[in-house]
């Protein structure tokens, strides 16, 4: 089965940019998306087919997608952009799969 | 306002069963796939099943299959999940989510499923 790595925890002084991976096997043949969670709420969806942002969704928040890494990128962080963040990809039209998460930290 | 919002969770000795069921508002559930995506407390997301839009085609998860039945209601704008058998493993907070082309684009808070051991 196909597995997407993220890491555990990624730390970003308050106005810096974070950036967390999305590793897979080839996955930039593929389309990512991601999606913020924080504390006891439902996940919401920040970026999807690689680098489209819902409507809703700040600007700061930006994706890219190529060979075997996907990355999300939040340009002048927040104290508000605390959360656990996921990306999901499809490895086929039916084996729907989520990135371990990964847990970002604004100093 | 677009919003899902399921029920039906509670406590549940192993063996036994639930029906979860996911409720839409603010727009009609029969112009898409559907999903229920599950969370263990303090783990990730981790897929569980879907379903066409006209009920025709289901999808599981190994770790469901032969035990979870997903069904919906297009009339009654609602999603359901039949759980058998279930073990302390299902233990999860269990969401409700739209598919809008292959992302999820609408979530429900989630309900709460406990299996103990």
């Amino acid at each position: 089965s196909y597995e997407v790595t993220q890491p555990l925890s990624v730390s970003v002084a308050l106005g810096q940019t974070a950036t967390i991976s999305c590793g897979g096997n080839n996955i930039g043949s593929k389309n990512v998306h991601w999606y913020q969670q924080k504390p006891g709420q439902a996940p919401v969806l920040v970026i999807y087919r690689d680098n489209n942002r819902p409507s809703g969704i700040p600007e700061r928040f930006s994706g890219s997608n190529s060979g075997n890494t996907a990355t999300l990128t939040i340009s002048r962080a927040q104290a508000g952009d605390e959360a656990d963040y996921y990306c999901h990809v499809w490895d086929t039209t039916t084996a729907c799969v989520f990135g371990t998460g990964t847990k970002v930290t604004v100093l | 306002e677009e919003q899902l919002v399921e029920s039906g969770g509670g406590l549940v000795q192993p063996g036994g069963s639930l029906r979860l069921s996911c409720v839409a508002s603010g727009f009609s559930l029969n112009s898409y796939w559907m999903h229920w995506v599950r969370q263990t407390p303090g783990k990730g997301l981790v897929w569980v099943s879907r379903i066409k839009s006209d009920g025709t085609t289901t999808t599981y998860a190994d770790s469901v299959k032969g035990r979870f039945t997903i069904s919906r209601d297009n009339a009654k704008n609602t999603v359901y999940l039949q759980m058998n058998s279930l073990r302390a493993e299902d233990t999860a907070v269990y969401y409700c989510t739209r598919d809008n082309d292959w992302y999820f684009d609408l979530w429900g808070r989630g309900t709460l499923v406990t299996v103990p051991s």
